[in-house]
């Protein structure tokens, strides 16, 4: 049982570059989420989905886009990589119920030069 | 502005002794406050939860304390141990948004042998 699988692991971007965050799940959870993660300031929303073809901005949407054609997938998109994007990057995925068990992925390490 | 405050940043505890972290929150919407548990190079991981609806839960050596009335929750880690090194993060979310969370800046706990 794979839970939610992020690829790539690690990345390293120049500033104005664009790439994909790949995020998988095979839990069928219709909710899913990216946060990031920077020192002193816990996990952050970007953008959640509570299912396929649904998207809304969370705390930090700016510089990132989102968008959801199936249950599984929730790409993260960033259009022009910037210094401040980075981070550590987690998708995370659960049932859209209340008191709900979030699963997150093992992130990926993206460093913007 | 976080909504969910932690602390502390971090903290050192010996083998055996007892290791507590503090969250405060301020939206009363919050009804549900799970803990979560990083290792490095690993995503977050649900420890346990607890609804307003009662004081105090316990699984094994993990004990939270809740207090509705000051909007507060807090750890304790009995008899901790250097399995136990890791950064534990609080969260809070709203009934009926399952899965979207405000985490708090994260502890990190070192155990000493």
């Amino acid at each position: 049982n794979a839970g939610v699988t992020q690829t790539p692991k690690f990345q390293v971007l120049k500033t104005g570059q664009s790439m994909t965050l790949q995020c998988a799940q095979d839990m069928n959870h219709e909710y899913m989420s990216w946060y990031r993660q920077d020192p002193g300031m816990g996990l952050r929303l970007i953008h959640y989905s509570v299912g396929a073809g649904i998207t809304d901005q969370g705390e930090v949407p700016n510089g990132y886009n989102v968008s959801r054609s199936t249950t599984e997938d929730f790409p993260l998109r960033l259009l022009s990589a910037a210094p401040s994007q980075t981070s550590v990057y987690f998708c995370a995925s659960s049932r859209h119920v209340a008191n709900t068990e979030a699963f997150f992925g093992q992130g990926t390490r993206l460093t913007v030069v | 502005q976080q909504q969910v405050k932690q602390s502390p940043q971090s903290l050192i505890v010996q083998k055996g002794g007892i290791s507590i972290i503090n969250c405060a929150y301020e939206n009363t919407a919050f009804d549900y406050f799970p803990w979560y548990q990083q290792f490095p190079g690993k995503g977050p991981a649900l420890l346990i939860a607890i609804r307003p609806d009662v004081s105090e839960k316990k699984e094994g050596r993990f004990t939270i304390s809740f207090n509705k009335s000051a909007k507060q929750f807090s750890l304790h880690i009995m008899d901790s141990q250097p399995g136990d090194s890791a950064t534990y993060f609080c969260a809070a979310s709203p009934a009926q948004v399952g899965g979207k969370f405000q985490f708090g800046a994260g502890t990190q706990v070192v155990v000493t042998p």
